[in-house]
C-alpha cells in the first residue's frame, strides 16, 4: 500500500499570503493518478487537481498543483477567506487507492 | 451533472450488517464511463477509500475491507449500494458515495455524507 504523508499538519496564514502544501509518496506515483481535494467543516471533499497539476472544472487559478514520483505539491497563490479548509491529497496509481492524513489551512 | 445523495440508516448494532444505497440523479448510471465508489470518514479523521464499481457490475474493493464489504449496482433504479457486515464501533464514519474517473483516478462529484453510528 503507498502511504501518502502530508505536511505540515497545521499552516496558519492570513488572508492575501501563499500556501505550500506538501504531499510525499511512500514509494512512486505516476503524476497522472495523483488528486488534491479540499474538504470545509460538514462538507464532502472538493476535487480541486488531477493528474497531479489539472485543474478540476470552475477551480480558481490561483489553485496550482506540481510535483512527480514521491513528491507532490498544492500551491494557494494568495489565500482567499473561502480557502481556509481542509487539503487531502490522493493516488490510486497502485491498489489500494489510498489518502494523505490531510493538511488543515487556518486563519492565522 | 451529476447529483449523488445517499441514504440509510443512521445507527447500526455492532455485528450486524450496514447498508447504504447512492442515488445517482442527472445522468444514467449505466450510460456513462464513470465508476461508482464508496469513502468514508470516521470523526475527526482523514478519508478512507472503501471500494468502486463500474455499471456492469465489476467491483474492486480495499484488502483491509474486502472480505466484509460488497457493492451493487441496481441499474433499474440508478442506484449503487454498500453493504458492510459485521461491523464494529471502528466502522463509525460519514460515508460518502462518489463518482469515480477511472482514466485519471480520481473522485469528482460527491455525495453530501451519511453519518452511521455503531452502537447498541
Amino acid at each position: 500500500e503507498i502511504v501518502l504523508t502530508q505536511s505540515p499538519g497545521t499552516l496558519s496564514l492570513s488572508p492575501g499570503e501563499r500556501a505550500t502544501l506538501s504531499c510525499r509518496a511512500s514509494q512512486s506515483v505516476s503524476s497522472s493518478y495523483l488528486a488534491w481535494y479540499q474538504q470545509k467543516p460538514g462538507q464532502a471533499p472538493r476535487l480541486l487537481i488531477y493528474g497531479a497539476s489539472s485543474r478540476a472544472t470552475a477551480i480558481p487559478d490561483r489553485f496550482s498543483g506540481s510535483g512527480s514520483g514521491t513528491d507532490f505539491t498544492l500551491t494557494i497563490s494568495r489565500l482567499e477567506p473561502e480557502d481556509f479548509a481542509v487539503y487531502f491529497c490522493q493516488q490510486y496509481f497502485i491498489s489500494p487507492c489510498t489518502f494523505g492524513q490531510g493538511t488543515k489551512v487556518e486563519i492565522k | 451533472q451529476l447529483q449523488l445523495q445517499e441514504s440509510g440508516p443512521g445507527l447500526v448494532k455492532p455485528s450486524e450488517t450496514l447498508s447504504l444505497s447512492c442515488t445517482v440523479s442527472g445522468g444514467s448510471i449505466s450510460g456513462t464511463t464513470y465508476y461508482w465508489g464508496w469513502i468514508r470518514q470516521p470523526p475527526g479523521k482523514g478519508l478512507e477509500w472503501i471500494g468502486n464499481i463500474n455499471y456492469s457490475g465489476g467491483a474492486y474493493y480495499n484488502p483491509s475491507l474486502k472480505s466484509r464489504v460488497t457493492i451493487s449496482v441496481d441499474t433499474s433504479k440508478n442506484q449503487f449500494s454498500l453493504r458492510l457486515s459485521s461491523v464494529t464501533a471502528t466502522d463509525t464514519a460519514v460515508y460518502y458515495c462518489a463518482t469515480y474517473n477511472s482514466g485519471w483516478n480520481y473522485f469528482d462529484y460527491w455525495g453530501q455524507g451519511a453519518p452511521v453510528t455503531v452502537s447498541s
